[in-house]
């Protein structure tokens, strides 16, 4: 495709349980970000990739998120033992390079109850 | 304090104002600064790139950033109605992370 998809779009999980977010980047794109954005906010930052390598995952939350890209393309964002105050949109922006463009996805709507 | 910091607004004008929209920074490393246009239930789209001080213009957006005061601005000419929008600064730190502002909610009434 011609954007950065995400995927599932919607996702309604129950407290505690696991939940496992994909983004596919643009083609040829080598850094991949990963944020989250709460209502009336900005996105916050959680953790980039330059190929497959986690430059920087300074913004997740806790330890029970994760992040991975094993073949420098495809990134899942994992949420461990998911909590309520996890509910939030999850954003993936892909760039060529480091300091470039970053594009973003449509997100996925992450709803705990 | 947060390293970035922007009036949420909302702002509203009448079609055809200038809009000015504004942040400040704390951290003087940062060297990138762009404004992104997000639309509601969409992701944020790049609208400015600028590196450094002085101006940058496209079209009816002009962008400025004052290193000097840790200051940037964006300004909208002949606004319309479909510039109705969040607009948001963000900086790449020195660390290749973006950070983003809070946002400012701008309606532009026919």
């Amino acid at each position: 495709g011609a954007g950065v998809s995400q995927s599932p779009r919607y996702k309604v999980t129950k407290r505690g349980q696991d939940v496992a977010l994909r983004c596919d980047p643009i083609s040829g794109h080598v850094s991949l970000y990963w944020y989250r954005q709460a209502l009336g906010q900005g996105p916050e930052f959680l953790t980039y990739f330059n190929y497959e390598a986690q430059q920087d995952k300074s913004g997740l939350p806790n330890d029970r998120f994760s992040a991975e890209r094993p073949e420098g393309s495809i990134s899942t964002l994992t949420i461990q033992r998911t909590e309520q105050r996890d509910s939030a949109m999850y954003r993936c922006a892909s760039s060529l390079g480091g300091r470039g463009e970053q594009y973003f996805g449509p997100g996925t709507r992450l709803t705990v109850t | 304090q947060k390293e970035v910091e922007q009036d949420p607004g909302p702002l509203s004008v009448p079609e055809g104002a200038i809009v000015s929209l504004n942040c400040t920074y704390s951290n003087s490393a940062f060297q990138y600064f762009m404004w992104y246009r997000q639309y509601s239930r969409k992701g944020p789209e790049l609208l400015m790139y600028t590196y450094s001080s002085g101006n940058k213009e496209d079209g009816r957006f002009t962008a400025q950033v004052d290193k000097s005061s840790k200051y940037i601005s964006l300004f909208i000419r002949d606004s319309q109605p479909s510039d109705s929008a969040t607009y948001l600064c963000a900086m790449i730190s020195n660390t290749g992370k973006l950070i983003f502002g809070q946002g400012t909610t701008l309606q532009v009434k026919p």
